[in-house]
């Protein structure tokens, strides 16, 4: 079947404009992942959706990101108000279930870049 | 708090020699490990990963890992490089049961 699907899979916006970034994860898949990776770096952890549970978002790195998921399937992560310091790889990942036997598969990202 | 060292941002090995990529751990509990390639314009995929049990894991394209507790390691190696194993390669440790933590990625480029 499909994987992991992102659109768009290249953004390029001006700074204090507001952007938003899909994921639909693999069809059955209860958990769902965002991360960011910044060039050179590894990835960093963003928010964490597993069914109908509250998401843990922990790892949003301040109040103008935020992220939904609808049920099971879509997210849309959004940043307001985009700062130069967000441009990064966008990396959504989903996983049967929360449990780590469970391998998250990757989608191929969104590029952002802010001028 | 849980982190991923790994030493050394760029690889170069000549085909069919042996690729080795570094990975050093912290965490205050019990680790899962994580070995992710990432071809270019692809996204990751898992190469191998250990919970429990045997400490050297075998993953896909014949690449193999041995997780030491001793020494917080948990290093990449394959015998034989092909030149098809040119990526950028990322260590990640899990101390709970969702959120890994991932390192900054080696990059391996293969001489022919």
């Amino acid at each position: 079947g499909a994987g992991v699907s992102q659109s768009p899979s290249n953004k390029v916006t001006e700074k204090g404009k507001d952007v938003e970034l899909r994921c639909d994860p693999i069809s059955g898949h209860t958990a769902l992942y965002w991360y960011r990776q910044r060039l050179g770096q590894g990835l960093e952890f963003l928010i964490y959706f597993q069914g109908n549970s509250a998401p843990d978002k922990s790892g949003l790195p301040s109040d103008r990101f935020s992220a939904e998921r609808t049920g099971e399937s879509v997210s849309t992560l959004t940043i307001q108000r985009t700062q130069q310091e967000d441009s990064a790889v966008y990396l959504c990942a989903s996983s049967l279930d929360r449990l780590q036997r469970y391998e998250q598969f990757f989608g191929p990202g969104t590029r952002l870049t802010v001028l | 708090a849980q982190s991923v060292t790994q030493l050394g941002s760029h690889v170069s090995v000549s085909e069919g020699a042996l690729v080795l990529l570094r990975c050093n751990y912290s965490s205050s509990v019990p680790p899962y490990l994580f070995w992710y390639v990432q071809y270019p314009n692809q996204g990751l995929q898992l190469l191998l990963k250990y919970t429990t049990g045997a400490t050297l894991v075998k993953g896909i394209n014949g690449f193999e890992a041995e997780f030491k507790k001793s020494e917080t390691s948990f290093h990449l190696t394959k015998p034989s490089a092909h030149m098809s194993d040119a990526a950028e390669y990322f260590c990640a440790v899990s101390s709970n049961d969702y959120k890994l933590s991932f390192g900054a990625g080696t990059t391996v480029t293969v001489r022919a």
